[in-house]
């Protein structure tokens, strides 16, 4: 079974762009994750879709958004980029109703670096 | 809200040795679960093991296993037969067993691994 795939793997904007990252899931999996990880604060939760609903957000700006489409992939966009936005962003899934859906599966990440 | 902390943020041990890795963690809550996820330099996160807080018997995978306190809220991971391809990141990580709760990560332990 093919693990979460993120794309793309790096990404080079300047401050005030906007960006957009995609995650696939692992096959049969309906629940997507973000985290932001930083040498400075280390991995901290985005949010969390299940069945193309937000269930659960993190304490982060609005600038910050994400979506879930039927297949359960999900994107997550940042707006208006601001220096300290830079970071590995990762994508986790985690199965429903399935023996060890609690655990969660990260994808490579996303290495965004803005100018 | 609750938190991990790994008081350690460097280690470093002998190939073939075995090494321990500490993890406490704050929480009100009794039905949870808890992991540890290894990250390879510039390589994906992947989890290492995983452990239900309603379960005495401390879980192991092959060379690693924890010790599970839960009465002290303590989580260590010990790695057995050290290899070179352990070094790594490994971040203790939290989740409570509500649904649509994230993970709660701790800062991570740099292990290096010394020929």
């Amino acid at each position: 079974k093919a693990g979460v795939t993120q794309t793309p793997r790096y990404l080079i904007k300047t401050r005030g762009q906007q960006v957009t990252l995609s995650c696939s899931p692992i096959s049969g999996h309906r629940s997507v994750s973000w985290y932001q990880q930083t040498p400075g604060q280390g991995l901290q939760f985005l949010f969390e879709y299940f069945s193309e609903t937000q269930r659960n957000k993190g304490n982060f700006p609005g600038r910050f958004s994400g979506r879930q489409f039927s297949n359960s992939r999900s994107e997550m966009n940042v707006s208006t980029l601001e220096l300290g936005d830079s970071a590995l962003y990762l994508c986790a899934s985690r199965g429903r109703g399935y023996s060890g859906s609690d655990t969660q599966y990260f994808g490579p990440g996303t290495r965004l670096t803005v100018l | 809200a609750q938190t991990v902390t790994q008081s350690q943020p460097e280690m470093s041990v002998q190939e073939a040795e075995t090494v321990t890795l500490s993890c406490t963690y704050d929480t009100s809550e009794s039905d949870y679960y808890l992991f540890w996820y290894k990250q390879p330099p510039s390589r994906q996160m992947i989890l290492v093991i995983r452990q239900e807080a309603y379960k005495q018997q401390n879980a192991t995978e092959n060379r690693f296993s924890v010790n599970f306190q839960k009465a002290a809220k303590s989580f260590s991971l010990k790695i057995s037969d050290s290899q070179l391809g352990d070094a790594a990141m490994y971040f203790c990580a939290y989740r409570s067993a509500q649904r649509n709760t994230p993970l709660v990560f701790g800062k991570g332990t740099r292990l290096s691994v010394i020929a």
